[in-house]
């Protein structure tokens, strides 16, 4: 079983539409979370990091649900420009990033 | 502008012959790593360093070396050049090695090994 998993789509939705991906890990000792986006073989950037009681910057919103091991990107009212690949990471312990494969979304008009 | 830049942006080589990809950063970071991202593998770290002169390997260290002499640059080594090393190269950084750090990316070098 991967560390990280996510499915990889492709998402196809509308414009305006809500979107919501999971991440899931299997390191219960993991530490802190976080999403990127990346966009057509571009480097990834960081979209947000995730906390523990949920955190919402404008359209996007991430959940973390430690008890099943998972967290979790909704994106509201989808535009165009939205359209990308997004990452999970997650951080051990240790010193590593472990990323996820990532989610592919396409948002269509 | 802080940023982390690599170079070459663009290679294509041939087996065996030995390269270098540079990495670095204007951030003051300690922490720097590789990744290399593959379709349907995602991002595997390579190497990192968490300070000059300290260095560990990632999950795909193998045919890879690095080294850490300054703190600003990370270059990559590959001593011998493989197919199977054909990939996306991305350098990355963080301030520190503390879990909350946010990291960093390079614009990303491609790499052919023919």
């Amino acid at each position: 079983r991967k560390e990280v998993e996510q499915d990889p789509g492709p998402f196809n939705v509308p414009e305006g539409a809500t979107v919501a991906f999971n991440c899931t890990y299997s390191n219960s000792a993991s530490q802190s979370f976080f999403w990127y986006r990346q966009d057509c073989r571009k480097e990834p950037k960081l979209l947000m990091s995730v906390y523990s009681s949920g955190n919402e910057d404008g359209r996007f919103t991430a959940q973390l649900n430690r008890a099943s091991q998972y967290i979790s990107l909704l994106i509201r009212d989808s535009k165009l420009s939205d359209s990308a690949t997004y990452l999970c990471a997650v951080n051990n312990a240790g010193n590593m990033l472990t990323f996820g494969g990532g989610t592919r979304l396409m948002v269509k008009p | 502008e802080a940023q982390v830049t690599q170079n070459p942006r663009y290679l294509i080589t041939v087996t065996g012959k030995k390269l270098t990809v540079t990495c670095s950063q204007n951030m003051n970071h300690e922490y720097m790593s590789w990744y290399r991202q593959d379709p349907g593998l995602g991002l595997r770290q390579i190497y990192y360093s968490m300070n000059v002169e300290v260095t560990d390997k990632g999950d795909v260290p193998e045919g890879y070396k690095v080294s850490r002499k300054e703190k600003r640059n990370f270059p990559l080594i590959l001593e011998s050049p493989s197919p199977n090393q054909t990939s996306l190269y991305f350098c990355a950084s963080r301030p520190g090695w503390g879990t909350q750090e946010t990291q960093y990316f390079g614009p990303g070098t491609r790499l052919l090994v023919l």
